[in-house]
């Protein structure tokens, strides 16, 4: 079956420490992206990737960084700077459109960041 | 910037009742998604509508969108416990959608 798999489920980060957060897709989908969750409120933009080895920042990218060598992964690393990561992070894929809103997303189950 | 907001935050209803929500949102868009989340699960897409539709039907689902006046709702019938979660609507009209804050609701069995 198609999906999107994010790894791990759980995630633990140490002050001063990056961490890298997984996510990887088998729907051969162009576009990825990368959303932050905090309680309550809706998905924040991170990163998104149309194409790979090219990717934009969103939102909310000062203390996150990302790659995309592979179509099928889009890596997010938390770094240092980043100085609140304690949130749900949550990966999506899309066929490529003209524009993000005409497909619709296809979503991993996340990972949940928290500090120690 | 949240491009949506949803009313109500939170809806409370019996199973078999009907459930509306409503998404308001700030600047012009060409379509408007919506999804839903379980519970510490991912997104899951349930419906887009076109800048040039009025109505679309899934299933149980029947989306409205008045582009006039910046909103859309979102009507669940018959509603079923399995469809407790929280909605988003997501919409704009760049490389990117913007979602909003999000209904929660309960149905009650």
């Amino acid at each position: 079956d198609g999906g999107i798999t994010q790894s791990p489920k759980y995630l633990f980060r140490k002050e001063g420490q990056n961490v890298t957060l997984s996510c990887e897709q088998n729907l051969n989908h162009d576009a990825m992206y990368w959303y932050r969750q905090d309680p309550g409120q809706g998905l924040r933009l991170i990163y998104y990737s149309q194409i790979v080895n090219d990717f934009q920042k969103g939102d909310i990218a000062e203390g996150y960084s990302v790659s995309r060598e592979k179509k099928e992964s889009f890596p997010l690393t938390v770094t240092s700077a980043q100085k609140n990561p304690t949130a749900f992070y949550l990966c999506a894929s899309s066929i490529f459109g003209r524009r993000a809103n005409d497909q619709p997303q296809h979503f991993g189950d996340g990972t949940r960041l928290s500090i120690l | 910037s949240q491009q949506g907001e949803e009313d109500p935050q939170a809806l409370s209803i019996q199973e078999g009742e009907n459930a509306t929500m409503n998404c308001s949102y700030k600047t012009s868009i060409n379509n408007l998604q919506w999804y839903r989340q379980n519970s510490g699960r991912g997104l899951v897409h349930l419906i887009l509508i076109r800048s040039n539709e009025r109505e679309k039907h899934s299933g149980r689902l029947r989306v409205t969108l008045d582009t006039s006046k910046k909103s859309s709702s979102l009507l669940i019938t018959a509603s079923r416990a399995a469809d407790t979660a929280s909605y988003f609507c997501a919409g704009g009209a760049t490389n990117k959608l913007i979602f909003g804050t999000g209904t929660l609701l309960a149905v009650q069995p």
